[in-house]
């Protein structure tokens, strides 16, 4: 199984809403990562997990709560968002950090109204 | 930020023929990785080269590296219209660093 599995696919939520984008893998890779990527952008990298701890978090603000409770799963749990929050949000994964290639899902499109 | 810049940002040709892209990055690196992504959806590994390989090949592609330059050229052969999508380098910013940063990225359109 060389997958990364992102839900949901899509999601409209209220600003006021309290929702959560899931990531999962079993490829018994150790590093796991959340980017947005807005249209016509590069991803820009979030946060990422080493080994089930927070390794990185860029400076994003505390509407974006991440949360790994095991080495398969990943989650993004969203609070408050605004509407310049819409965008591609792709969960990666690698076997270890800053050495190997990554694998991505094919992401969670959001959309805050 | 942004490690790496790719060259051109987009490109269009006809299909059968050659396209290159190109890609500068301002750190040293333990490698560069290069990523295709179709429309709106996610990213796909295409290839990896070391710091220590100056070229590789898979399939079509050929990859150059040259880290005296701090620049990596990706060259996709006999395109097809299945190769239409954006092409990004990424490379991880500095030793030991976990930030696997991307450049901006460039747009293919391969016309049938």
């Amino acid at each position: 199984d060389t997958e990364v599995t992102q839900t949901p696919k899509h999601l409209v939520m209220g600003m006021t809403n309290k929702k959560s984008l899931k990531c999962e893998q079993h490829m018994g890779h150790r590093a796991m990562y959340w980017y947005k990527q807005k249209a016509k952008k590069p991803p820009e990298l979030m946060f990422v997990y080493s080994y089930e701890k927070l390794s990185i978090n860029e400076s994003v603000p505390s509407r974006f709560s991440p949360e790994c409770p095991n080495s398969s799963l990943l989650n993004l749990h969203l609070h408050a968002l605004q509407p310049e929050d819409s965008a591609l949000y792709l969960c990666a994964s690698t076997l270890r950090v800053a050495i190997t290639e990554a694998f991505f899902g094919q992401g969670t499109r959001l959309t805050v109204v | 930020s942004q490690q790496g810049e790719e060259d051109p940002q987009a490109l269009s040709i006809q299909e059968g023929e050659n396209a290159t892209m190109n890609c500068s990055y301002k750190t040293s690196i333990n490698n560069l990785q290069w990523y295709r992504q179709n429309s709106g959806r996610g990213l796909v590994h295409l290839i990896l080269i070391r710091s220590n390989e100056r070229e590789k090949h898979s399939g079509r592609l050929r990859v150059t590296l040259d880290t005296s330059k701090k620049s990596s050229s990706l060259l996709i052969t006999a395109s097809r219209a299945a190769d239409t999508a954006s092409y990004f380098c990424a490379s991880y910013s500095g030793a030991g660093s976990y930030q696997l940063t991307f450049g901006k990225g460039t747009k293919l359109s391969v016309i049938p």
